[in-house]
């Protein structure tokens, strides 16, 4: 497709076990964001990948989260041992430059996470 | 440190009615991107629009515009003769444009329901 698609785009889970969250960015786009909303929230920003590596990783909540990009595609944001708190829908998003260059990013439709 | 404030939560209107929602930011960096996105229901963010900081012109689009003005650190955006289908969730964002750059930041965003 031409959009940045994520998936699943729903997952209920357990507490304790944990989750793989895949995004596929526009082809293309070298640029690639996490962010998490909570329910009723604005967005957090998790963490941001240029090409495979990622410059920032300041927003991770917890050593929990982690996440990898490959082949300047697709990426993976795994949460280990997962708690309630962390129910969310988390959206990816690729813009075609960097972040300096400040372009437009296109968002998926997330993944929403409920942690039981 | 950069921090959006959307102060309004959420607006109901009715159908052709005029709105504006408001977004004031704060930032330390004499360059900078701000940003407005919607959020339908369907959950994917649009980009609306981006103004960079030296650009202190409104800007038209259509029945949308944004009045940025510096002196308040204020980015209002003002839906003119509001329609159904301009129900949804708005967000504002800032980007500081500095070496290392920064990700989005967006304000916890304004609910915006049209009534017919």
């Amino acid at each position: 497709g031409a959009g940045v698609s994520q998936s699943p785009s729903n997952k209920v889970t357990e507490k304790g076990k944990d989750v793989e969250l895949r995004c596929d960015p526009i082809s293309g786009h070298t640029a690639l964001y996490w962010y998490r909303q909570r329910l009723g929230q604005g967005l957090e920003f998790l963490i941001y990948f240029q090409g495979n590596s990622a410059p920032d990783k300041s927003g991770l909540p917890s050593d929990r989260f982690s996440a990898e990009r490959t082949g300047e595609s697709v990426s993976t944001l795994t949460i280990q041992r997962t708690q309630q708190e962390d129910s969310a829908v988390y959206l990816c998003a690729s813009s075609l430059f960097g972040l300096g260059q400040t372009g437009e990013l296109f968002f998926g439709e997330g993944s929403r996470l409920t942690v039981l | 440190a950069q921090k959006v404030t959307q102060a309004q939560t959420e607006i109901s209107v009715v159908e052709k009615e005029d709105v504006t929602l408001d977004c004031v930011y704060e930032t330390r960096d004499t360059t900078y991107y701000l940003f407005w996105y919607k959020q339908p229901p369907s959950g994917e963010l649009v980009f609306l629009i981006r103004r960079n900081s030296f650009d202190e012109q409104n800007e038209i689009s259509g029945r949308y515009s944004w009045n940025f003005q510096k002196s308040t650190s204020s980015f209002n955006f003002t839906i003119t003769a509001s329609q159904v289908v301009d129900s949804a969730v708005y967000f504002c964002a800032l980007s500081e444009a500095k070496s290392g750059n920064t990700p989005l930041v967006f304000g916890k965003g304004t609910r915006l329901s049209v009534i017919a």
